[in-house]
């Protein structure tokens, strides 16, 4: 399995909704990624964490929660978001201490916020 | 920080060769990365370069030299199918080896 899964691959929400975004990989990687994708434009890094634990934050405003339950599964939770953060949100994953470190993406969930 | 340009578009026919220039500059140089994203869809990983020299894999080669901060993607024996964003993304060891892209470089193949 070289996938990395994400749900749903498209989200409709107002700016007083909460959602989550959800991420999978069955790859044994310890290190998962959040990425935002506006069109055009590569995609910047948001959240890092690494072995579970959040180990890079960019300065994300606290409308976007992150959460990594176990080593497979990453969140993203929503609140009160505003029509500028919609984008397509990308999940990675990699090993986290491999000397290459390849990431891999999953397929993103376009996110509009209306 | 980290500073990485990649021209914008180019334009090239099937069957031919193009060749992606990527400069960067960053303070703890620890990987420099080719992606490919098609239009609506997810990077894709093409290839890795952390010593300078070429890479070949199959059509595509990347070459890397870290004196000059400078890399680049060769594409050969074009096909419609490579019509696709490529994206330069430079890891710094300095940064907890945080990935971080350039512009993208949009490659149009025409027939």
């Amino acid at each position: 399995d070289t996938e990395v899964t994400q749900t749903p691959k498209h989200l409709v929400m107002g700016m007083t909704n909460k959602k989550s975004l959800k991420c999978e990989q069955h790859m044994g990687h310890r290190a998962m990624y959040w990425y935002k994708q506006k069109a055009k434009k590569p995609p910047e890094l948001m959240f890092v964490y690494s072995y579970e634990k959040l180990s890079i934050n960019e300065s994300v405003p606290s409308r976007f929660s992150p959460e990594c339950p176990n080593s497979s599964l990453l969140n993203l939770h929503l609140h009160a978001l505003q029509p500028e953060d919609s984008a397509l949100y990308l999940c990675a994953s990699s090993y986290g201490r491999a000397v290459v470190d390849t990431q891999y993406f999953g397929p993103g969930t376009r996110l509009t916020v209306l | 920080g980290q500073n990485i340009d990649q021209p914008t578009e180019m334009t090239a026919t099937e069957g031919a060769i193009v060749q992606i220039n990527c400069t960067y500059q960053t303070s703890g140089f620890n990987g420099l990365f080719w992606y490919q994203q098609h239009a609506g869809e997810a990077p894709t990983f093409l290839s890795y370069n952390v010593l300078d020299g070429l890479e070949e894999k199959g059509r595509f080669s990347s070459f890397l030299s870290r004196s000059k901060g400078y890399s680049y993607l060769l594409l050969k024996e074009l096909q419609m199918k490579d019509s696709a964003s490529y994206l330069c993304a430079v890891r710094d060891g300095a940064a907890g080896n945080k990935l971080t892209f350039g512009g993208g470089t949009r490659v149009l193949v025409k027939p």
